[in-house]
Order: structure tokens, then C-alpha cells, then sequence
């Protein structure tokens, strides 16, 4: 697509519940990265894939947090068992690979979760 | 941890001035990039300034690199009230890809 994507926009979740998270990235970007942001903060890294290697999952807070990249495309963040502290957006954002002429990050819009 | 470090974390100026915000970081890296975000959103990769450079020019943007002092400064010129909004910057490592560390912010505000 033209753009990073997105879905939902907007999550309400009960405290204790999974939710899931997907970003489709540019076509043809190889890497695609998660990072959360706190109101008023920086971003936080969370993963990160490249290719067919195996992700960087050196950011993920707790074992709560899982993310997969399928089929070198769409991937999908998933939050069990959510607290109130997970509230934040997250946020996705692709671009090429190293080598590939790497000139910066596409962002999603993000997705606005907050967990009641 | 963050590997960039914004100065100063809010900024207010009038339309017209110029507006200045500075990045220091901690390990050596490949490149480092600015990016702008409005409402809280998505980012906006903004200029890319490679370790080998000093100094890169965008439109009404300016970026300096300093590699011996681990720091670099983003000018806007001549802002405008559609310049308000958040301005980050992000270190890529030498090693470790192209995964970015964004450092916490400065808040620019433009009155108009």
C-alpha cells in the first residue's frame, strides 16, 4: 500500500484481556518495527523484524508481549492478559532493509489502546 | 534506555523566528535522523544525516552533526504555526541494522 496501516485506531480493553494489534507495512520494506509511546513520552522499542531472520525481541517488557510477522508482510502484536500500564499507543512503522538504500521509518498512525 | 537526548523539552516561539533544538547521544552510531509528530500520532521522518557528514540541508530545515561531542541540532527557519508539534531525534547503532533509538522529544510550540 501507500502507506503504513494501522488497525484499530482505537482500542478499550477490560483489564485481563488479549488484544491484538496489526500493522501492514509498505510493500517491498523488509524491516518492520513496534514501539510504544506513553502520553508525553519517546518511544519505546519493542521489536523488530528483518526479512526471514529471526526478530529482535529485546524490547518486549514481559512475556505478556508477542508479536509475528507473517509471510514477510502484515504482522501482528499481541498483548495477553493486558494491565493499565500497557496503555499507550503503539506504533508501527517499515522501511528498507540494510543495504537496501535505508533512508528512515515509515509510521502508522498508531494504535491508542487503553486498558480499563 | 534512551540513546538520544533532547534540549530543550518545550520550546515556544512567534511565527517568523527560528527555532533550534538539540540531540546528544551516548555510542557511536551509523546515522541519526529527526522526525516530527503531530497529536500524539504517527511520525514524520523529516532528514537523515549520515556519521560522515556535518551538516545537511532540507528546505527550511538545517541539521548539524557532531560526532567528537555525540551531538546534532535541528533549525527550523522562519517557522510557521504549522510548525508546531513534537521534533524527535533517532540514533541508528553501527551495529544492530537500521532499529532506531528515539530519544524523549522536544515540544515546539509556534505561535502564531
Amino acid at each position: 500500500g501507500a502507506g503504513v496501516s494501522q488497525s484499530p485506531s482505537n482500542k478499550v480493553t477490560e483489564k485481563g484481556k488479549d488484544v491484538e494489534l496489526r500493522c501492514d507495512p509498505i510493500s517491498g520494506h523488509t524491516a518492520l518495527y513496534w514501539y510504544r509511546q506513553s502520553l508525553g513520552q519517546g518511544l519505546e522499542f519493542l521489536i523488530y523484524f528483518q526479512g526471514n531472520s529471526a526478530p529482535d525481541k529485546s524490547g518486549l517488557p514481559s512475556d505478556r508481549f508477542s508479536a509475528e510477522r507473517t509471510g514477510g508482510s502484515v504482522s501482528t502484536l499481541t498483548i495477553q492478559r493486558t494491565q493499565q500500564e500497557d496503555s499507550a499507543v503503539y506504533l508501527c512503522a517499515s522501511s528498507l532493509g540494510p543495504g537496501q538504500g535505508f533512508a528512515g521509518y515509515t509510521f502508522g498512525s498508531g494504535t491508542r489502546l487503553t486498558v480499563v | 534506555s534512551q540513546q538520544g537526548e533532547e534540549d530543550p523539552q518545550a520550546l515556544s516561539i512567534q511565527e517568523g523566528e527560528n527555532a533550534t533544538m538539540n540531540c546528544s547521544y551516548k555510542t557511536s552510531i551509523n546515522n541519526l535522523q529527526w522526525y516530527r509528530q503531530n497529536s500524539g500520532r504517527g511520525l514524520v521522518h523529516l532528514i537523515l544525516i549520515r556519521s560522515n557528514e556535518r551538516e545537511k540541508h532540507s528546505g527550511r530545515l538545517r541539521v548539524t552533526l557532531d560526532t567528537s561531542k555525540k551531538s546534532s541540532s535541528l533549525l527550523i527557519t522562519a517557522s510557521r504555526a504549522a510548525d508546531t508539534a513534537s521534533y524527535f531525534c533517532a540514533t541508528a547503532p553501527l551495529i544492530a541494522g537500521n532499529m532506531l533509538t528515539f530519544g524523549g522529544g522536544t515540544r515546539l510550540m509556534v505561535k502564531p
